[in-house]
């Protein structure tokens, strides 16, 4: 798999405490939302997603917040673990035919052991 | 990951020869797309497919080709490779009935 050395914000967090990862997105038409994880090596993998329809959506240690009104999204990773280090991107869409992903530009998780 | 396949992985080329990348899925899926990835410019689509010979332009389509002639094969084709070409490409493909996109594991371009 490939990666790439990105010039990114990078945010640092103690193995064990809670990350939070913000992204604000561009487009109020958007009205689907994803964040995604990429491994050094490997191309992005789907994490949580959440509809316009909602402002909050969890699954296994991770949580998605969406802020319509500011345009605002966010990741919770609950409980940060080495393997959560990675590249984390947010995307947005407007569903439909022939529905096109723009992707952030991405954050830098780094775990402290 | 499963379902996708890129090809090659790695590839050097020199300014001006034309190159071609593959990607292949086994999910019969309907949507497929291109990707660039450049340091401090994140994931930029270049070109997408809706179906079989159905394509259209992303955001950085110039310079860039593609076709798809079944629906598991997109191709990606750089008519004469530039130096602002090189890049790690991503193909992904989503099901038209769930959500979210799955991509490949990339190849990385270098042009000379």
């Amino acid at each position: 798999g490939e990666s790439v050395g990105l010039h990114l914000p990078t945010l640092s967090v103690q193995e064990g405490d809670n990350s939070i990862i913000n992204c604000a997105y561009s487009n109020s038409a958007s009205d689907y939302f994803i964040w995604y994880k990429q491994e050094s090596g490997k191309g992005p993998q789907f994490i949580i997603d959440i509809r316009s329809n909602m402002d909050k959506r969890q699954g296994q240690r991770v949580t998605v917040l969406l802020n319509k009104t500011v345009k605002h999204l966010s990741l919770q990773i609950a409980a940060t673990q080495p393997g959560d280090s990675a590249v984390y991107f947010c995307a947005e869409t407007h569903t439909g035919a022939n529905s096109k992903l723009t992707f952030g530009k991405g954050i830098t998780l780094s775990v402290r052991p | 990951d499963a379902g996708i396949t890129q090809s090659p992985r790695h590839k050097v080329t020199e300014t001006g020869t034309p190159v071609t990348l593959r990607c292949h899925q086994t999910e019969n899926h309907r949507y497929m797309y291109w990707y660039r990835q450049d340091p401090g410019h994140g994931l930029r689509l270049i070109h997408y497919s809706y179906g079989v010979k159905d394509t259209d332009k992303g955001e950085v389509s110039d310079g860039y080709s593609v076709s798809r002639s079944k629906t598991e094969d997109f191709l990606l084709t750089l008519e004469s490779a530039t130096s602002s070409q090189t890049s790690v490409y991503f193909c992904a493909t989503i099901d038209s009935s769930k959500d979210g996109y799955t991509f490949g594991s990339g190849t990385r371009l270098t042009v000379v």
